[in-house]
C-alpha cells in the first residue's frame, strides 16, 4: 500500500524558516517525482514545487521561487521542503503527492501538514 | 502561467442527477495533461480522472471526463449521497502546475 506522511509542520513567526518533510513507503521511491501543493484554509489547492526522481530537477512556483528549496533522499525515501523568510500568506496545509508535471500524475497524495505563520 | 477557470462555482443538485462541472484553460493544454480531483472537508485531494479521460484506480464509472484544447468537462451520470464534495481540475502540462478555484457540489 502507497503511503505518504508529512510532517514538521507548526506555527513560525515572520520571516522564520521550516523545513517539512514527507516519508513515503509502498512504492519504489526513485522511480517518481514528488510534488508539494498547498491548501490555505477555505482555498483551493497550490502547485508548490516538484522534484524529478533522481532529483536532479526541480521546478517551483514564482511565490515561493528563491525562498523555499525542494530536496529529497532517496536512501531514506524522504523529500523535503525547506521553507525561508515564511509570510503569512505562507498559512496553508502542505501536502506532498506522487508525481508531478510531465513526470507523471499526482495520483497518491498525504494527509497534509499544517503551517502557520503567525506572530 | 496556465490559468484553470471552473464553472460553476456551486451546483446545487439533488441525488440520481447528472452533474457537468467545466474546465477552461487559458491557453491550450495536451488532453495528457488535464486531471479533475474531488475533496471531501478535512481531507486531501483524490485522483477521479487523469489524462482528460482516464478514471483512476477504484473509481466508479458514473465519472467521467472529457475535452480538448481549452475546454474540459467532469460528467457524474447519476449524484450519489458520497459525491457530494468540492472538485478541482488541474493541469500538469507547464510549470507552473495549476489548478483551477474549484466547482462545489451541494446537495440541492
Amino acid at each position: 500500500e502507497v503511503q505518504l506522511v508529512e510532517s514538521g509542520g507548526d506555527l513560525v513567526q515572520p520571516g522564520g524558516s521550516l523545513r517539512l518533510s514527507c516519508t513515503a513507503s509502498g512504492f519504489f521511491f526513485s522511480s517518481y517525482a514528488m510534488t508539494w501543493v498547498r491548501q490555505p484554509t477555505g482555498k483551493g489547492p497550490e502547485w508548490v514545487s516538484v522534484i524529478s526522481g533522481s532529483g536532479a530537477s526541480t521546478y517551483y512556483a514564482d511565490s515561493v521561487k528563491g525562498r523555499f528549496t525542494i530536496s529529497r533522499d532517496n536512501s531514506k525515501s524522504k523529500v523535503y521542503l525547506e521553507m525561508n523568510s515564511l509570510r503569512a500568506e505562507d498559512t496553508a496545509v502542505y501536502y506532498c503527492a506522487r508525481g508531478g508535471l510531465w513526470f507523471g500524475i499526482n495520483d497518491q497524495w498525504g494527509q497534509g501538514t499544517l503551517v502557520t505563520v503567525s506572530s | 502561467e496556465i490559468v484553470l477557470t471552473q464553472s460553476p462555482g456551486t451546483l446545487s443538485l439533488s441525488p440520481g442527477e447528472r452533474a457537468t462541472l467545466s474546465c477552461r484553460a487559458s491557453q491550450s493544454i495536451s488532453s495528457s495533461s488535464l486531471a479533475w480531483y474531488q475533496q471531501k472537508p478535512g481531507q486531501a485531494p483524490r485522483l477521479l480522472i487523469y489524462d482528460t479521460s482516464n478514471r483512476a484506480a477504484g473509481i466508479p464509472d458514473r465519472f467521467s471526463g472529457g475535452g480538448s484544447g481549452t475546454d474540459f468537462t467532469l460528467t457524474i451520470s447519476r449524484l450519489e449521497s458520497d459525491d457530494f464534495a468540492v472538485y478541482y481540475c488541474q493541469q500538469r502540462g507547464d510549470s507552473p502546475g495549476t489548478f483551477g478555484q474549484g466547482t462545489k457540489v451541494e446537495i440541492k
